[in-house]
């Protein structure tokens, strides 16, 4: 049981836009700015997409962005692409490491 | 650029101990925390624990307090996780990743380890 929950899997057509969510608790998500999101595809090493909520790291597209509502922080692909299919997960940071179960992003 | 190439796959039998090693380059292997993660199949990931490659200094997740040691050798430039008296729920992909903040515990993860598969089998 994962301490932060995600869609087990979410899909959507190229060039549309889809959000993944990750709800935790006022104590990790709801509490802090510290929330990162990762791109893994199986075999590789996961990739920082997003951290402290909403930045982006230098080369990550600007297609992928974040936001925080509450005790849910969001992950949001504009304009998807084939090359976006991939699991992606959330991660708090704050006075422990919490991670969500990962939602698997299919690309129609 | 900065990579970390960990050691490849291990099998081990219920019982016995494994080590991981995660190799840096690319940066000062000193001025960044590393982390260890695993994936058991079809689970989330779970945090283990964090080493400082400076000090030596350590902090384990509650879940395998008395089970795991990480090290370091800055001379290698290398971090090292053992996982002692496993049993099958062990079998997992485990990482090593660095905080991506300078001498900071905690943080975003900015690289990853590409993973170390470890079977737990009899």
């Amino acid at each position: 049981q994962s301490a932060l929950t995600q869609p087990a899997s979410v899909s959507g057509s190229p060039g549309q836009s889809i959000t993944i969510s990750c709800t935790g608790t006022s104590s990790d998500v709801g509490g802090y700015k510290y929330v990162s999101w990762y791109q893994h595809h199986p075999g590789k090493a996961p990739k920082l997409m997003i951290y402290d909520v909403s930045k982006r790291p230098s080369g990550v597209s600007n297609r992928f962005s974040g936001s925080k509502s509450g005790n849910t922080a969001s992950l949001s692909i504009s304009g998807l692409q084939a090359e976006d299919e991939a699991d992606y997960f959330c991660s708090s940071y704050t006075t422990t490491n919490s991670f969500g179960g990962g939602t698997k992003l299919t690309v129609l | 650029q900065v990579h970390l190439v960990q050691s490849g796959a291990e099998v081990k039998k219920p019982g016995a101990s494994v080590k991981v090693s995660c190799k840096a380059s690319g940066y000062t292997f000193t001025d960044y925390y590393i982390h260890w993660v695993r994936q058991a199949p079809g689970q989330g990931l779970e945090w283990m624990g964090w080493i400082n490659p400076n000090s030596g200094d350590t902090d384990y997740a509650r879940n395998f307090q008395g089970r795991v040691t990480m090290t370091s050798d800055t001379s290698i430039s290398t971090a090292f996780m053992e996982l002692s008296r496993l049993t099958s729920d062990d079998t997992a992909m485990y990482y090593c990743a660095r905080v991506g903040y300078y001498y900071e515990t905690k943080g975003p993860f900015d690289y990853w380890g590409q993973g170390t598969p470890v079977t737990v089998s009899s």
